[in-house]
Formats: structure tokens, C-alpha cells, sequence
């Protein structure tokens, strides 16, 4: 069984201050875990993967996330908020492999104020 | 390439009809996977099929829920006899096989926009 906690469903950041929004999981098995960011009246976009390589993942727009097994987290980041970033974010995890149904977290909607 | 392609992009039903939303995946992409959204909330996975074929339908409501993905043409959920509480965002994804997702195809579950449901 998996689960996903996403901390604070709602986050307010200045523009160019840090982004930080917190995911932790639980997996049974080795997970894959994810972030995507969805937009309103949008679908969900793939910001980054985590599938047991390294374990500080870069993805798209400048978010990174990093994987701590030991923590059972891979909180999102960005260094300088922009306006554009007020979105949705959700973290979502599956099982290790392929084809695997992703467990999403209720999310975090980011607001970004100048 | 074409995303993942959902229509309708809203479906109004009164309640107590039926209402059927299509999807069709990424060109190449042969797994599906349907999800809901309530409103402020997460997704919730429905169901995972394949072609012809439900792999794993364990989020799927036992009654008035159904889908398919034919051999050919798009995955349709559908849901039967629509009640109030079925109001919500409809997600479906597509992905590419097994060895396309361990070569690195960049996403490995690509979204659609999503049919809304209103249920009157």
C-alpha cells in the first residue's frame, strides 16, 4: 500500500522568495515518486521524476526535489518564486517499475504575491 | 504528437442519466489509467486498462461505473444513472509500455485536461 501526506494545502510566498513544499510518502515497495503542477481548468504537467537514480532530480521551471529515503520525503523546491509558479502542485507516488498507478497527495496550492 | 485528447471538456447531466466520457491516449501509448478529482481534493485513481483489457480496476465504484478500451477507438468511462456526489473533474492518462518507460520516456504518465461533470 502507498500514501502520500502533502504538509500545508495552501502556501503563500513573495515573489523571489523560496519555494518549498513538503511531500512525504509511505511504500511498501521501492517508490517512484513525482511532482506535478496543475493550472486551473488544466490537466496535470510532470515537473520532475524520481525512479532511483539520483536522488536530487531537477526538473522543469527551475523546481528540484530531493529524495530522502531516510525522511520518507521528497519536498519540492525553487530558489526564486516567480508569478507564474501560482498553481496547484500534487506529489503522487507509485510502485517501482512501470505501468503502475500513481497515489496522489490532496495537494498545495501556491500563492505568489509581489 | 498529439497530448492526451478528452472530450467532452464539460458534460452537464441531469441526474439519473447516463453519462460517457471518452479518451484517447498518446499516439504509441497502449496503458490508460482513469482518475477523479472532487473538488479540493487530490486525485483518486478509478481504473487501469490496457487494451481490450482492466488491469487493475480497485478505485472503481462497484456500481454505476464502468470502462473500457477497445481494440480500437478511444477508453470510455461511463457512468450510469448519475447521481449529485458523481460532480467532478475526470482524468484520464495514457503511458507507453513497460520497456518505454525503462528507456526514459520523459513522461511517464501523460494527462489529458479533463472532462467536468456537473450533475443537476
Amino acid at each position: 500500500a502507498q500514501s502520500v501526506t502533502q504538509l500545508g494545502s495552501h502556501v503563500s510566498v513573495s515573489e523571489g522568495a523560496l519555494v518549498l513544499l513538503r511531500c512525504n510518502y509511505s511504500s511498501s515497495v521501492p517508490p517512484y515518486l513525482f511532482w506535478y503542477v496543475q493550472y486551473p481548468n488544466q490537466g496535470l504537467q510532470l515537473l520532475l521524476k524520481y525512479t532511483s537514480a539520483a536522488t536530487l532530480v531537477k526538473g522543469i521551471n527551475g523546481f528540484e526535489a530531493e529524495f530522502k529515503k531516510s525522511e520518507t520525503s521528497f519536498h519540492l523546491t525553487k530558489p526564486s518564486a516567480h508569478m507564474s509558479d501560482a498553481a496547484e502542485y500534487f506529489c503522487a507516488v507509485s510502485a517501482a517499475g512501470t505501468a503502475s498507478k500513481l497515489t496522489f497527495g490532496t495537494g498545495t496550492r501556491l500563492q505568489v504575491t509581489l | 504528437n498529439a497530448g492526451v485528447m478528452q472530450n467532452p471538456r464539460h458534460l452537464v447531466r441531469r441526474r439519473g442519466q447516463e453519462a460517457r466520457l471518452r479518451c484517447s491516449p498518446m499516439k504509441g501509448h497502449s496503458h490508460v489509467y482513469w482518475y477523479r478529482q472532487l473538488p479540493e481534493e487530490g486525485l483518486k485513481f478509478m481504473v487501469y486498462l490496457q487494451k481490450e483489457n482492466i488491469i487493475d480496476e480497485s478505485g472503481m465504484p462497484k456500481e454505476r461505473f464502468s470502462a473500457e478500451f477497445p481494440k480500437e477507438g478511444p477508453s470510455i468511462l461511463r457512468i450510469q444513472q448519475v447521481v449529485r456526489g458523481d460532480s467532478a473533474a475526470y482524468f484520464c492518462a495514457s503511458s507507453p509500455d513497460s520497456v518505454g518507460f525503462l528507456l526514459g520516456s520523459n513522461q511517464p504518465q501523460h494527462f489529458g485536461d479533463g472532462t467536468r461533470l456537473s450533475i443537476l
